[in-house]
This record gives structure tokens, C-alpha cells and sequence, in this order.
């Protein structure tokens, strides 16, 4: 079982704004570690999306942002395009596990 | 142009030794931690581990610790993931991917193509 939980699926029409959760515990996400965004498009590596909580790395459209409160965070899409359907994961660290870093179990989001 | 290019896929049987590797381009190879994540079919992501080339520190998760080993030549600016007896569950798309800056909490920002490694009888 992955150490961060995410919902299994979100779904949105074009237009609409999705939040994906995704949950930890006081030895990652309620520690010090920060937590990290990917974009998984089918048959293709991961991207990073969102770093360091909140930060978008160069060329992330602005519709994508990243929150982070105790033992959780959230990856928010606002404007949903057909072109964001894909499979969504967070990542930390976690210190009961020697500090290795630790993904959710992804979320597939589907644009209807 | 920071890229990684990973070796083929590949296709092994169950007790089989394998190395696969990562070559690194476009950057100091040796002051970056690089890092192998699995992905087995229709699965999510999973971080296996991480080194820093220029010294070869080497961290695991405990998942994989003593499954596989990462290792890196930082003359060829290359990294590897060996597995010296593979078992089917090994059958995983294996991708390496590189820290954006210099911690090892740092988030993966460069990635390789992925390498595909089926293991069966």
C-alpha cells in the first residue's frame, strides 16, 4: 500500500476546476518534507508539475497550483482541458522509512 | 540540452542477472542525485533509490534495499540498477530520473525514456 493516499479517480467537464487530495502522516507530509507533483500522460514519462508545495517549474500553465496543510496536500486544475487527462501523483519523503522518498498511489483524472 | 537516455527494453528469464543503465548529458553528471523509480503494469509510481555519482552515496528504500543495486560511473556520466537474480515481479517499466537540485529530498525533474524489463519462464 502506498505510504500517501490519493483518491483513485477525479473527474470534470472542460472548464471546471478538480482537486486531488492526497493524504500522509506525521512522519512525511506532517514532517519537514516537502511535497512534489507529477503528470503521467499515457505512455509517457512523468513530469513534474508542481515542486516544493506550491512552485511551478517553467512552462506549467498557471491553471495548475499546489497547497500543502499538516499531513496533507492538494493539487488543484482550474480551466480542465482535454489535454489534462492523465494520471496524477504526489511524492515526499518520509523519515520512518530512512528519509527515501514515497509516492501516493496516482490518481487517473478524466476529462468527460 | 539536460537529457537522460536509457538502455533498451528487455526481455529476461527468472534467475537471470541484468544491468540496466542511464547516461546522463547536458549537465554536471557528478554533483546531481540521480534516482530509479518503477512503475509495474497498470501500477503507480514507486522510488526505489537514489545516488550521488561524484561519491557514489547510495540510499534505498527499504522496499527495494538488497533487491537491486544502483550504481554510477561517473567517467561514462552513467548510472545502473542491477538485479542479480530477477524474479517475474521484476516485470516493471524502470525509469531513471534526475534531482532538481542537490539535496535528496529534492523532487525527480529530469527523467529517462523508461526501460522495459519483462521477466518470465
Amino acid at each position: 500500500q502506498p505510504v500517501l493516499t490519493q483518491p483513485p479517480s477525479v473527474s470534470g467537464a472542460p472548464g471546471q476546476r478538480v482537486t486531488i487530495s492526497c493524504t500522509g502522516s506525521s512522519s512525511n507530509i506532517g514532517a519537514r518534507y516537502d511535497v512534489h507533483w507529477y503528470q503521467q500522460l499515457p505512455g509517457t514519462a512523468p513530469k513534474l508539475l508542481i515542486y516544493i508545495n506550491n512552485k511551478r517549474p517553467s512552462g506549467v500553465p498557471d491553471r495548475f497550483s499546489g497547497s500543502k496543510s499538516g499531513t496533507s496536500a492538494s493539487l488543484v486544475i482550474t480551466g480542465l482541458q482535454a489535454e489534462d487527462e492523465a494520471d496524477y501523483y504526489c511524492q515526499s519523503y518520509d523519515s520512518s522509512l530512512s528519509g527515501s522518498g514515497v509516492f501516493g498511489g496516482g490518481t487517473k483524472l478524466t476529462v468527460l | 540540452e539536460v537529457e537522460l537516455v536509457q538502455s533498451g527494453a528487455e526481455v529476461k528469464k527468472p534467475g537471470e542477472s541484468l544491468k540496466i543503465s542511464c547516461k546522463g548529458a547536458g549537465y554536471n553528471f557528478n554533483n546531481f542525485w540521480i534516482g530509479w523509480v518503477r512503475q509495474m503494469p497498470g501500477k503507480g509510481l514507486e522510488w526505489m533509490g537514489i545516488i550521488y555519482p561524484d561519491d557514489s552515496d547510495t540510499r534505498y528504500s527499504p522496499s527495494f534495499q538488497g533487491h537491486v543495486t544502483i550504481s554510477a560511473d561517473k567517467s561514462i556520466t552513467t548510472a545502473y540498477l542491477h538485479w542479480s537474480s530477477l524474479k517475474a515481479s521484476d516485470t516493471a517499466i524502470y525509469y531513471c530520473s534526475r534531482l532538481v537540485g542537490t539535496t535528496t529530498v529534492d523532487p525527480f525533474h529530469i527523467w529517462g525514456q523508461g526501460t522495459m524489463v519483462t521477466v518470465s519462464s
